[in-house]
């Protein structure tokens, strides 16, 4: 089957400028995940959906961070405006069911000067 | 809260020689575990999961852990590794029955390996 796909891989953006990123889950897959990667941190959780619902989004930055998950299925994930400590690498994820059974994509790298 | 220590940022050992990776947790009671390795500019891959059972867990790639309660622990082990094992590897928790799925990760061990 195919992965977790996400665009763009790279993305450098000036402070206070706004950033999109997209994930496509794997097909099926009800539960999507965001996590947010600072270099030398492991990943946290930013949102989880379960089709196009909010289970948690209790650590997303909400004054400048939002998602969004039309239809259940692909979803994106905003900054506006964009600050330093925002660079990192996004992960998307997904699973069939609430299960644990994530698969992760490859991310997207900002860079945020 | 939950939360995970991997008291190891870089570990280096030779082509060949064991591995043990330490992960510890704190949770309040027995929680889901797992390790994955993560390859420059790749996305997360899932090593193995401890849920219930057996506490002695394999994975892919030759990889195993064992989960001990009384420590709290959830080591990463491999008899021999290979120069391909060098990556990032992760430890993480998931809560039972939270209300969510949130998986909390460790900062991560960068595996070196040298010829």
């Amino acid at each position: 089957e195919a992965g977790v796909a996400q665009s763009p891989r790279y993305k450098i953006i000036e402070k206070r400028q706004s950033v999109a990123f997209w994930c496509n889950p794997i097909s099926g897959h009800a539960t999507l995940y965001w996590y947010q990667q600072i270099l030398g941190q492991g990943p946290k959780l930013l949102i989880q959906f379960q089709n196009n619902g909010v289970v948690d989004d209790s650590q997303l930055p909400k004054d400048r961070f939002s998602a969004e998950r039309l239809k259940g299925v692909d979803s994106t994930l905003k900054i506006q405006p964009a600050k330093l400590e925002d660079s990192a690498v996004y992960l998307c994820a997904s699973s069939r069911d609430r299960d644990y059974g994530y698969t992760f994509g490859s991310g997207t790298r900002l860079t945020v000067v | 809260a939950q939360s995970v220590t991997q008291p190891d940022i870089h570990i280096t050992v030779s082509e060949g020689a064991s591995l043990e990776l330490r992960c510890n947790y704190s949770y309040g009671a027995t929680p889901y575990l797992f390790w994955y390795v993560q390859s420059p500019g790749q996305g997360l891959q899932l090593l193995l999961k401890y849920f219930s059972g057996d506490t002695l867990v394999q994975g892919i790639k030759g990889f195993e852990a064992e989960f001990k309660r009384s420590q709290s622990s959830f080591n990463l082990r491999k008899p021999s590794v290979h120069w391909s094992d060098a990556a990032e590897y992760f430890c993480a928790v998931g809560a039972r029955n939270f209300g969510n799925e949130k998986l909390t990760f460790g900062t991560g061990t960068r595996l070196t390996i040298i010829p």
